[in-house]
């Protein structure tokens, strides 16, 4: 079975400070991977996949097979990056299997 | 508004009542699917159509739980008998497939209270 782990409930950094919000998944095959994510009081969005290899609003996330691990990454947060965010996998069925999810919280 | 929508957006029932929720796609989306949130949690998948073709329905999805989609357009969520574990985020999304990302869209979700 498909599973996402977010380690960190609660991530609070710095403005300025890079950020990393970990990711791990467990499936057997070759998963699709997401990142999605959820501003205060809007609707769960996409924020990037890895097969498009985009960096969207400075975020990356790069897979790591070997350590199933599908990290996001940014060198230097801002305030207006504070959400929840949600890592998910896609694997032989449209289903999203999502993490629990990381409240990022950038301080000023 | 051309996203997703849900109505109602809120639903306070007692336990034992029926309640019935609506997602209205993306236009020229074809599949459509539902979502559960509880509190602390990301969201579950419970079910997805393609057109009017339900497709893959969740363990989550128990007897009291249906869902339909009969024209291949909106679709309903109906819970008979409400339980207090019932309570949680109600999130419907839609996408096309064949599309380059096949991205699901989210709506803003239904809250269930189940009192």
């Amino acid at each position: 079975a498909q599973r996402v782990t977010q380690p960190e409930k609660l991530l609070s950094v710095f403005k300025g400070a890079p950020v990393e919000l970990k990711c791990n998944y467990s499936y057997s095959g070759s998963p699709e991977l997401f990142w999605y994510v959820q501003y205060s009081r809007q609707r769960l969005q996409l924020l990037l996949r890895h097969i498009s290899r985009e960096s969207i609003k400075g975020f990356t996330a790069d897979l790591n097979k070997g350590e199933t691990s599908f990290h996001l990454k940014k060198p230097f947060a801002q305030e207006e990056d504070s959400a929840m965010y949600y890592c998910a996998t896609q694997g032989g069925s449209e289903k999203l299997v999502f993490g629990k999810g990381t409240k990022l919280t950038v301080n000023p | 508004d051309t996203g997703v929508s849900q109505d109602p957006r809120h639903k306070i029932t007692k336990r034992g009542q029926n309640v019935t929720f609506r997602c209205d796609p993306i236009s020229e989306h074809n599949r459509l699917y539902w979502y559960r949130q509880t509190l602390g949690q990301g969201p579950e998948f419970l079910t997805y159509f393609q057109n009017e073709a339900q497709l893959e329905k969740s363990r989550l999805l128990s007897d009291r739980f249906s869902a339909e989609r009969p024209k291949g357009s909106f679709s309903t969520l109906e819970i008979q008998r409400t339980e207090q574990g019932d309570s949680a985020m109600y999130l419907c999304a839609s996408s096309q497939a064949g599309s380059y990302y096949n991205e699901q869209f989210f709506g803003p979700g239904t809250r269930l209270t189940v009192l």
